[in-house]
């Protein structure tokens, strides 16, 4: 069954460091999402993308942060200068089809970003 | 504000025994209501995903039900196993138009379960 993935898996930076989490989504899906969860709390959406385009994005996607598509398959998320609060798991996640909203998305198994 | 509520935070219970987990959210306009399972260190994996109009859904020893009026949804979970020690998260999709909306997660119940 296809799957997300993501790389790395785990990712050690120092405060100020850029940093690019990868994911490659399900293929044949249109839909990209990151999410990140900081540890013991609730997922929070940051971003989607459609298109070659950001269609939405939460207020902690803020100028520090990018999304790109470099190719047909990867889907990255970069940090520019990482802060200590930047610590958390990022989860990248995949839809397929545009046309319903109840679309199910597919989670990736996350990349655990820890900034030092 | 936007807000998904769970309880309980943590549950232990016995392998073998049944459990419902509580979500009670304030989205709107709503548009579906889903429950996820994370493992621990993984990504979410979806159970179910209900529509207004949907009062049940199962999807093996889980089933879902949903109050629209009372923004009220269970996950009950039939014969508990040892593999079903996880968080549940229930999660909220508004309905914004055009928009595909956010998903509103709340902050999930710890679910162990103990031989």
């Amino acid at each position: 069954e296809p799957e997300v993935t993501q790389t790395p898996s785990h990712q050690v930076t120092q405060m100020g460091q850029e940093v690019i989490l990868r994911c490659v989504p399900i293929s044949n899906h249109l839909y990209f999402y990151w999410y990140r969860q900081i540890l013991g709390q609730k997922v929070e959406f940051l971003v989607s993308f459609y298109n070659n385009e950001i269609s939405e994005k939460s207020e902690i996607f803020d100028d520090q942060f990018s999304v790109e598509r470099p190719d047909g398959s990867n889907f990255t998320l970069k940090i520019r200068s990482t802060k200590l609060e930047d610590s958390a798991m990022y989860f990248c996640a995949s839809s397929p089809d545009r046309g319903r909203i109840h679309h199910e998305q597919y989670f990736g198994p996350g990349t655990r970003l820890t900034v030092t | 504000k936007n807000q998904v509520e769970q309880s309980p935070q943590s549950l232990i219970i016995l392998e073998g025994k049944n459990c419902t987990l509580q979500c009670n959210y304030t989205v709107s306009p709503f548009s579906n209501l889903r429950w996820y399972k994370q493992d621990t260190g993984r990504g979410p994996v979806s159970l179910t995903i209900m529509t207004f109009s949907e009062n049940t859904k199962s999807n093996g020893r889980y089933t879902a039900t949903l109050d629209a009026d009372t923004k009220q949804s269970s996950l009950h979970i039939t014969a508990s196993q040892l593999s079903d020690s996880a968080s549940y998260i229930c999660v909220v999709r508004g309905n914004y138009g055009g928009s595909q909306g956010n998903l509103i997660f709340g902050k999930g119940t710890k679910l162990s379960v103990k031989p």
